[in-house]
């Protein structure tokens, strides 16, 4: 079974511009997560996506949207980029969304996109 | 939200056992505690999780303080190929799942 896939692996871009960030989760799952990985910061949680909806938010400003299609693929977009937001972008699934308590959880990550802005 | 405390560095000789900690303290009784890994420049692995008994995998076991404000994560028999940072969180009925910073644990030979 093919694993989570993040395109493109590596981007270059400049102060203002946007950018768009793909992840198509295994096969078969539903949930996909985004998170953002700088190294003062570590792993912050963006959003979560479940049934093409947006079921979670991390304290990130509204330049940082994402969608999910009927096939459970994702889409993140970043507006007006700024230097701060060059980072690793993780994308994770898993079959279904986390659990509010009382049961197991695994999601698989992706290799990421590298996100540089100039 | 859910807060989790772990050394930021841990060493280990090459064929000793590995030790993580970390502290939950603020854990409900029914959250699990997960542990991945991340690897230099690739994506974070799930290695294990556990509710309140000890729990063992392939990869690595977990023991759970019976009080179930802590955890250690034993990797058995290190490797080189185990140098990583290692993430402990749960979810804290919020079910988003936040990282905190790991420990990065250097296996040397």
């Amino acid at each position: 079974k093919a694993g989570v896939t993040q395109t493109p692996r590596y981007l270059i871009k400049t102060r203002g511009q946007q950018v768009t960030l793909s992840c198509s989760p295994i096969s078969g799952h539903r949930s996909v997560s985004w998170y953002q990985q700088t190294p003062g910061q570590g792993l912050q949680f963006l959003f979560e996506y479940f049934s093409e909806t947006q079921r979670n938010k991390g304290n990130f400003p509204g330049r940082f949207s994402g969608r999910q299609f009927s096939n459970s693929r994702s889409e993140m977009n970043v507006s007006t980029l700024e230097l701060g937001d060059s980072a690793l972008y993780l994308c994770a699934s898993s079959l279904e969304p986390p659990p509010t308590s009382g049961a197991p959880y695994e999601q698989y990550f992706g290799p990421g996109t590298r996100l540089t802005v100039t | 939200d859910a807060k989790t405390t772990q050394p930021t560095s841990m060493d280990c000789a090459e064929g000793r056992a590995a030790n993580l900690p970390c502290n939950h303290s603020t854990i409900s009784g029914n959250e699990y505690v997960y542990w991945y890994r991340q690897i230099h420049s690739q994506g974070p692995q799930y290695i294990i999780h556990g509710l309140k008994n000890n729990e063992t995998n392939e990869m690595a076991s977990l023991i759970i303080t019976e009080d179930r404000k802590s955890s250690t994560l034993i990797l058995p028999h290190a490797t080189l190929r185990d140098t990583a940072v290692y993430y402990c969180f749960f979810t804290g009925n919020t079910d988003k799942l936040i990282f905190g910073t790991g420990t990065r644990l250097q296996v040397f030979p």
